[in-house]
């Protein structure tokens, strides 16, 4: 299986603030790379696909990028509503195989 | 709009076996693939398969071979996961999710998840 190693585990940042979390797959995943946002007590919900297509009806400030093992997920200026959890997912290859998850906080 | 409809919480016995639903709405239901996954607490989230409305075909994570069965019931735009032989393991928050974006893999779509717990 491919392992999906997600840093920081925790993030805390002030309004406005430029965010970056970080993927690495244990092989390259050829940009089959997805970041998902699970704000507390609901669904996770798709923000990005294939390492940098936005979903639609998400704000242009999320962002992705990154190829072979390596993938990001920025957020421009971060935003109150942005408080959750975000994940990533590769689907390269079975079984599909999440990051364990950043915990962002308005600082 | 694509709605994506489970059923509700579930308190079950170690032992048995219960059958999630998950209705789908607001699209062709055969046109896409419908995945399961797993969330809990220590263990984060997890694949658990994958079924295809149209043919019936299923795919799963070795992990959940025997432990889950995905079917679906086309008539009522209702995919099913049934978990077996249950355990307090078992016990967690379980979505479904429809492939969109022309891949099978790329959830667009969860539904609000079903909360399992066994216990005696």
């Amino acid at each position: 299986d491919i392992q999906m190693t997600q840093s920081p585990s925790f993030l805390s940042a002030s309004v406005g603030d430029r965010v970056t979390i970080n993927c690495k797959a244990s092989q390259n995943i050829n940009k089959y790379l997805d970041w998902y946002q699970q704000k507390h007590g609901e669904a996770p919900k798709l923000l990005i696909y294939n390492t940098n297509n936005l979903q639609t009806g998400i704000p242009s400030r999320f962002s992705g990028s990154g190829s072979g093992t390596d993938y990001t997920l920025t957020i421009s200026s971060l935003q109150p509503e942005d408080v959750a959890t975000y994940f990533c997912l590769q689907h390269s290859s079975r079984p599909l195989t999440f990051g364990s998850g950043t915990k962002l906080e308005i600082k | 709009q694509v709605q994506l409809q489970q059923s509700g919480a579930e308190l079950v016995k170690p032992g048995t076996s219960v059958k999630l639903s998950c209705k789908a709405s607001g699209y062709t239901f055969t046109s896409n693939h419908m995945n399961w996954i797993k969330q809990t607490t220590g263990q984060g989230l997890e694949w658990i398969g994958i079924i295809n409305p149209g043919s019936g075909g299923t795919s799963y994570n070795v992990k959940f071979k025997g432990k889950a069965t995905l079917t679906v019931d086309k008539s009522s735009s209702t995919a099913f996961m049934q978990l077996s032989s249950l355990t307090p393991e078992d016990s967690a928050v379980y979505y479904c999710a429809r492939g969109g974006y022309g891949s099978p893999y790329v959830m667009d779509a969860w539904g609000q998840g079903a909360s399992v717990t066994v216990s005696s």
